[in-house]
């Protein structure tokens, strides 16, 4: 069954480094979304991306976040300046048709100390 | 917001038993999906239910929805000590297509 893959599973970056999470979403899929869930909240959703440009971001998504997707096959999410409150488990998804069948990927951990 | 909050938080059962999770949010949807996350791990699609529909089975799954009430419900039938996880309910409405989730069930099957 095709899968959504994230690297790294975990990542542990000092505050005020910069971190790219990857993502390789499922190959016929058209919409690409980042999401993310604290320790013991709910999965909080960030941005999602159709057609090369950000179609929805939410109020989480600020000038520190950015995406990308670079090539065919990947999808990227930028943290510029991380900050102890960005340790979250964050999840990229896919899906073909728009808030319909997502695939998730199983997860980074990012810890920021 | 729309938001899918469900309950109970948390759901204790023998393996064999029937578990009833419950999921209620405030504003019209396009659609209603159920998601399972084994501890730490990332998040398995488990089943659609659409405006228009007012109940779907998947296998062992049973999942209603009521749009008056605003409310749906999973059923997990015969539960195996494997189905312990989260179960979240998440909702797709509106004029946008994000996934709204709700907090999740943690159900705890005990063999």
């Amino acid at each position: 069954e095709p899968e959504v893959t994230q690297t790294p599973s975990h990542q542990v970056t000092q505050m005020g480094q910069e971190v790219i999470l990857r993502c390789v979403p499922i190959s016929n899929h058209l919409y690409f979304y980042w999401y993310r869930q604290i320790l013991g909240q709910k999965v909080e959703f960030l941005v999602s991306f159709y057609n090369n440009e950000i179609s929805e971001k939410s109020e989480i998504f600020d000038d520190q976040f950015s995406v990308e997707r670079p090539d065919g096959s990947n999808f990227t999410l930028k943290i510029r300046s991380t900050k102890l409150e960005d340790s979250a488990m964050y999840f990229c998804a896919s899906s073909r048709i728009e808030g319909d069948g997502y695939t998730f990927g199983s997860g980074t951990r990012l810890t920021v100390v | 917001s729309q938001q899918g909050e469900e309950d109970p938080q948390a759901l204790s059962i023998q393996e064999g038993e029937n578990a009833t999770m419950n999921c209620s949010y405030k504003t019209s949807i396009n659609n209603l999906q159920w998601y399972r996350q084994n501890s730490g791990r990332g998040l398995v699609h488990l089943i659609l239910i659409r405006s228009n529909e007012r109940e779907k089975h998947s296998g062992r799954l049973r999942v209603t929805l009521d749009t008056s009430k605003k409310s749906s419900s999973l059923l997990i039938t015969a539960s195996r000590a494997a189905d312990t996880a989260s179960y979240f309910c998440a909702t797709v409405g509106g004029s946008n297509y994000k996934l709204t989730f709700g907090k999740g069930t943690l159900l705890t099957v005990n063999p």
